[in-house]
């Protein structure tokens, strides 16, 4: 069975800041990995999905994650915050099959203090 | 060109009644996907359906919920006699192919809310 772990349901930094969010998996085959943004009260928008080429992958916003197979991981980094970041970031893991079926982790809030 | 689309946004039922909600997909998308989304906890998967087809209803309870997606109109989520604990935000998400690739779209939600 797959799963995901997201480490710190809520994390803070200074505007200019590194942002690092991270996601760890558990999976019995190669995984398709996603990272999606929530912003209040609306749907979740696809910030970046690996899928098996390059290890790093570059996403909308400044953001960028990069798979790590020895460490079981795919975290996010952005390298410098902006208050706009401010969101839930949820962390996805395709199951295997036919349907492209997401496992969430349980999301990590961010907020970017001025 | 409109994303997917979830009515209503906001639905508040008595405990008992029942609650209908509604998902467009985009435009030449034939899968739809339901997720649920209670407080505090990431999205859990509910169905997967195709036009006409349920393929995968492994993340729906057993008693009560129950999905369709027509040939024609919307897909809809139907909870019937509602409990406190339906309260979530129940999201429709959907793809124009079943590929590992292509990502899910979104819409904004419809956040129930079971007085």
């Amino acid at each position: 069975a797959q799963s995901v772990t997201q480490l710190g349901s809520h994390v803070s930094v200074s505007e200019g800041a590194l942002v690092l969010l991270r996601c760890n998996y558990s999976s019995s085959v190669p995984p398709y990995l996603f990272w999606y943004v929530q912003y209040p009260n609306q749907g979740l928008q696809l910030l970046l999905k690996y899928t098996s080429a390059a290890t790093l992958v570059k996403g909308i916003n400044g953001f960028e994650a990069e798979f790590k197979k020895s460490e079981t991981s795919f975290h996010l980094t952005k390298p410098s915050a902006h208050m706009s970041d401010a969101a839930e970031y949820f962390c996805a893991v395709s199951e295997a099959g036919a349907t492209n079926k997401l496992i969430f982790g349980t999301g990590t809030l961010l907020a970017v203090q001025p | 060109n409109a994303g997917v689309m979830q009515n209503p946004r906001h639905l508040v039922r008595r405990r008992g009644q029942e609650a209908r909600l509604r998902c467009s997909p985009m435009k030449g998308h034939s899968h739809v996907y339901w997720y649920r989304q209670l407080p505090e906890e990431g999205l859990k998967f509910m169905v997967y359906l195709q036009k006409e087809n349920i393929i995968d209803e492994s993340g729906m309870p057993k008693e009560r919920f129950s999905a369709e997606f027509p040939k024609e109109g919307p897909s809809i989520l139907r909870i019937q006699q509602v409990v406190r604990g339906d309260s979530a935000a129940y999201f429709c998400a959907s793809s124009p192919l079943t590929a590992l690739n292509s990502p899910l779209h979104f819409g904004n939600g419809t956040r129930l809310t079971v007085t």
